[in-house]
């Protein structure tokens, strides 16, 4: 069936280095990626996203890749701070017609200071 | 803008208890979404509305749970009766109509069932 997962459930930083969170996807038909932070007893809040007709997208401090061959979603941080623990979520938007997201497990990201 | 607002934000029934979540999308916001993350998950889509009319509940647990926008705008979704793997954080995001546009989500709200 349609999944979406992440390789590591934790990942463990220095405060100023770069972080690299990373996905895999199974459903080679979604057209559309999003990548989620969630802090603790809060809602997911969007960070960046990606449309399938892209590879790469940068935001402020971070950039999303996107390999369709491999159907591989990464999400990179410049300059990791400490507020930026918390949990990323890779979604996948599965239908075109509906927006409707497929969320990965999550990657736990802890910035030590 | 305010955001998303869910009530009540903590609740803790015994099994086989009924519970209702409410839900009051952005101002403007035609589709709305809720979920369902248990502990250690992503959030896993249970129905989505756009209006009120439901645009896909296929992941919904029919026998036991509700949902309903009757205005097209607050939401209330419902366990009856709750089981105790129901324990989970109940979500509620809205967006814009069309492919591509940004959900918002609510804090939450945390259901124990004991």
């Amino acid at each position: 069936g349609e999944s979406v997962g992440l390789h590591l459930p934790t990942l463990s930083v220095q405060e100023g280095d770069n972080s690299i969170i990373n996905c895999a996807y199974s459903n080679s038909a979604s057209d559309y990626f999003i990548w989620y932070k969630q802090e603790s007893g809060k809602g997911p809040q969007f960070i960046i996203d990606i449309r399938s007709n892209m590879d790469k997208r940068q935001g402020q401090r971070v950039t999303v890749l996107l390999n369709k061959t491999v159907k591989h979603l990464s999400l990179q941080i410049a300059a990791t701070q400490p507020g930026d623990s918390a949990v990323y979520f890779c979604a996948e938007n599965t239908s075109s017609n509906t927006g409707k997201l497929i969320f990965g497990q999550g990657t736990t990201l802890q910035v030590k200071p | 803008e305010a955001g998303v607002a869910q009530s009540p934000r903590y609740k803790i029934i015994e099994k086989r208890q009924s519970v209702a979540f409410w839900c009051n999308p952005i101002s403007g916001h035609a589709t709305l979404y809720w979920y369902q993350q248990i502990l250690g998950q992503g959030p896993k889509l249970l129905i989505q509305f756009q209006n009120n009319g439901v645009v896909d509940d296929s992941q919904l647990p029919k026998d036991r749970f509700s949902a309903e926008r009757l205005k097209g705008v607050d939401s209330t979704l419902k366990i009856q009766p709750a089981k105790l793997e129901d324990s989970a954080v109940y979500l509620c995001a809205s967006s814009l109509v069309g492919w591509g546009n940004e959900q918002y989500f609510g804090p939450g709200t945390r259901l124990t069932v004991t």
